[in-house]
């Protein structure tokens, strides 16, 4: 099991605004990155699996970079909506499929 | 997208019970599926990994007579948390990597997890 960071904790940010978190995890041995939303008292929903080195993954107004020589994962949201309310987390997947998670980063977007 | 389901989404039970919790794959068949439990203001830690007709692997400091997975099929999994003590009470949740059902074996589907209480 891998130490995952992410940051910030929590961020609040303002209905139409743009804001990004990072995910760091150890650069060696990696295999792939998983990005999930979580909202409270649903499943996580799968957001991207990124696993080239300079990858980036846009799914809407989500979009996501990954950096595997430094051991970065940046999630970028563009033009927040409430709906975007969630918690985000990252998790590297060793080579046996097994994913470390992060704390996570909570959104909270205000209308 | 793939469905995972959980069951019960809450239990409390008294201590010194077990509590079944199952997991299924509602719309694929999946080759492997992952246990993880999440203590308060804390990551989701991987519990342990089963698959399909095999004995469940465990993660380090898991024990695995205390938690019994049986993977009996490959749209069923079962978590069995026997004698619960409160320390027990946590939030449990499954994950499901699809075989070659059409979806990609790297993708995870996750259920929406069980609140296990022990009082």
């Amino acid at each position: 099991i891998l130490n995952v960071e992410q940051s910030p904790q929590s961020l609040h940010v303002q209905e139409g605004d743009s804001t990004n978190f990072t995910c760091s995890f150890p650069s060696s041995n990696f295999y792939a990155l998983h990005w999930y939303r979580w909202e409270t008292a649903k499943s996580p929903e799968a957001l991207f699996v990124m696993t080239l080195n300079g990858d980036e993954k846009k799914k809407g107004r989500i979009s996501a970079t990954l950096n595997t020589k430094e051991g970065y994962s940046y999630l970028y949201i563009k033009g927040s909506q409430p709906e975007d309310s969630a918690t985000y987390l990252c998790a590297p997947r060793s080579n046996d499929y097994k994913l470390s998670f992060g704390a996570g980063t909570t959104v909270t977007v205000r209308a | 997208g793939a469905v995972v389901s959980q069951h019960p989404s809450w239990v409390i039970c008294k201590s010194g019970t077990s509590v079944k919790i199952e997991c299924r794959s509602l719309d694929f068949q999946a080759t492997t599926m992952f246990w993880y439990r999440q203590f308060p203001k804390q990551s989701l830690m991987l519990m342990a990994t089963s698959n399909e007709g095999s004995k469940a692997t465990y993660e380090q400091g898991v024990e695995k007579d205390k938690f019994l997975i049986n993977h009996a099929s490959l749209t069923l999994s079962t978590l069995t948390v026997t004698s619960a003590h409160p320390e027990d009470s946590s939030f449990y949740i499954c994950s499901a990597r699809p075989g070659t059902s059409g979806r990609s074996s790297y993708e995870q589907y996750f259920g929406p997890g069980t609140r296990l209480t022990v009082t």
